[in-house]
């Protein structure tokens, strides 16, 4: 399969701990999307890289949280000093990037990060 | 600040029935509204609309745009069980980029 994926499925830690989770986007895309999800909501919008630079990030809810993508492929997010409330899946997309309206994300199966 | 809201929150049907769950938006410059399938973690895309295409159908599943009224819905005909999953509706707005703004979903269950 072709589709986005992610490593690892499942992580476990304990608060105060360094995680980081993996993101392999779809071949040839271009814009790259990470995403948090909590129990009984939508996912939540954390950063947008397009190519390698971070395009946006104003979802990153603060400084613990960042996210890299050197050679604008692979992108790793990194969460510092983890908190009970970190706890959630993460889900990566891609898209082809470009700028057209009709730009479609394809997502991830998700890190589920449990933070004892 | 945009805003996203779906309902019903959650959902049960008979196998055969046909459903239509609902997405109201409020976002300051309409790009697209997206419908998404999560079953387990990843969600799937379904449709996209946006003001040149206002319908989409495929197989069972249809959807439609209303610009004016400002909401979608999703439509399934002769549910089945294999359709039992989380329905996510999604808006992108033209002023941040490219991240979507999702609502909390619809847990549709199909039973036999």
């Amino acid at each position: 399969g072709a589709g986005v994926s992610q490593t690892p499925s499942n992580k476990v830690t304990e608060k105060g701990k360094y995680v980081e989770l993996r993101c392999d986007p779809i071949s040839g895309h271009t814009a790259l999307y990470w995403y948090r999800q909590s129990l009984g909501q939508g996912p939540e919008f954390l950063i947008y890289f397009q190519g390698t630079g971070a395009a946006d990030d104003s979802g990153l809810p603060n400084d613990r949280f960042f996210a890299v993508r050197p050679e604008g492929s692979v992108s790793t997010l990194k969460i510092q000093r983890t908190e009970r409330g970190d706890s959630a899946v993460y889900l990566c997309a891609s898209s082809r990037g470009g700028g057209a309206s009709t730009d479609t994300q394809y997502f991830g199966p998700g890190t589920r990060l449990t933070v004892l | 600040e945009d805003k996203v809201v779906q309902s019903p929150l959650s959902l049960v049907v008979h196998e055969g029935d046909t459903v239509t769950l609902n997405c109201s938006y409020e976002v300051t410059n309409f790009r697209s509204l997206l419908w998404y399938k999560q079953e387990k973690k990843a969600p799937t895309f379904l449709f996209m609309l946006t003001s040149s295409g206002i319908e989409k159908k495929s197989g069972r599943l249809s959807s439609i745009l209303d610009k004016k009224e400002l909401s979608s819905i999703l439509n399934i005909t002769a549910t089945q069980t294999g359709d039992s999953a989380i329905y996510l509706c999604a808006v992108a707005n033209s002023n941040s980029g490219y991240a979507l703004n999702f609502g909390k979903g619809t847990s549709l269950l199909v039973t036999p």
